[in-house]
């Protein structure tokens, strides 16, 4: 049972525009949201996050977005750069065992120069 | 700094071969570790979770076993691979409280033939 989704498996935007990445979660408990990029053969790096209490939160290019009673976040990054082509996932906190953390299932995100 | 070391890289590996891959974190102690694969269309899937020496818990049912000798070590095993254990597994370290990042290693490509 997939309890975070990422319905879109891939997404390309040109340079200098705005890409936006959504995610869906179905456990209303979950109280902290992150996104990471990966590249191929190298692990998932933290890029961003959020708690269920904001709406919001910015770190230069990168916005992301907490729609809680939708159950829905995006990431949006602005200007996209080639250099932000990876696969994007979102996670959410489970606060059950071991602090863990549900991913979806990822989008590819392609910057055309 | 915590850092965070897996290894090998890449393993090919015949049918009903054992497995070991380890991991270990440097910088901090009991942490909350974990074993995820990457599977296609699956995003990253947990495995297998630790809260400390000793103590695992499985996600889901398979082929593979972990061990946490030490603090800071986790190990994922096999005692015979199967084709359907191919893929890219992921080891990462979480504080054990609050709400943080997860960081991942590099990850070991595994093909099993």
């Amino acid at each position: 049972d997939q309890q975070v989704k990422q319905n879109s498996p891939s997404l390309s935007v040109q340079e200098g525009r705005i890409s936006i990445l959504n995610c869906d979660y179905t456990n209303s408990m979950f109280d902290y949201f992150l996104w990471y990029k990966k590249y191929p053969a190298e692990g998932p790096t933290f890029l961003i996050s959020i708690s269920s209490i904001k709406d919001k939160n910015e770190d230069g290019r990168f916005t992301v977005f907490l729609n809680k009673s939708a159950k829905h976040l995006s990431l949006h990054i602005v200007p996209s750069q080639p250099g932000d082509s990876a696969v994007y996932f979102c996670a959410a906190n489970g606060k059950t065992g071991a602090n863990n953390l549900f991913f979806g299932t990822g989008t590819r995100l392609t910057v055309i120069p | 700094s915590q850092t965070i070391h897996q290894w090998p890289a890449t393993l090919v590996q015949p049918v009903g071969s054992p497995l070991s891959l380890e991991c270990t974190v440097e910088g901090t102690s009991n942490p909350n570790l974990y074993w995820y694969r990457q599977a296609a269309g699956r995003g990253l899937q947990l495995l297998f979770y630790s809260v400390g020496i000793g103590q695992i818990s499985s996600e889901v049912p398979q082929n593979l076993s972990a061990s946490r000798p030490q603090d800071r070590q986790f190990i994922l095993s096999s005692k015979k691979l199967l084709l359907s254990d191919s893929g890219f597994y992921l080891c990462a370290w979480r504080g054990g409280f609050g709400n943080t990042e997860a960081f991942f290693g590099q990850g070991t490509r595994l093909t099993v033939v």
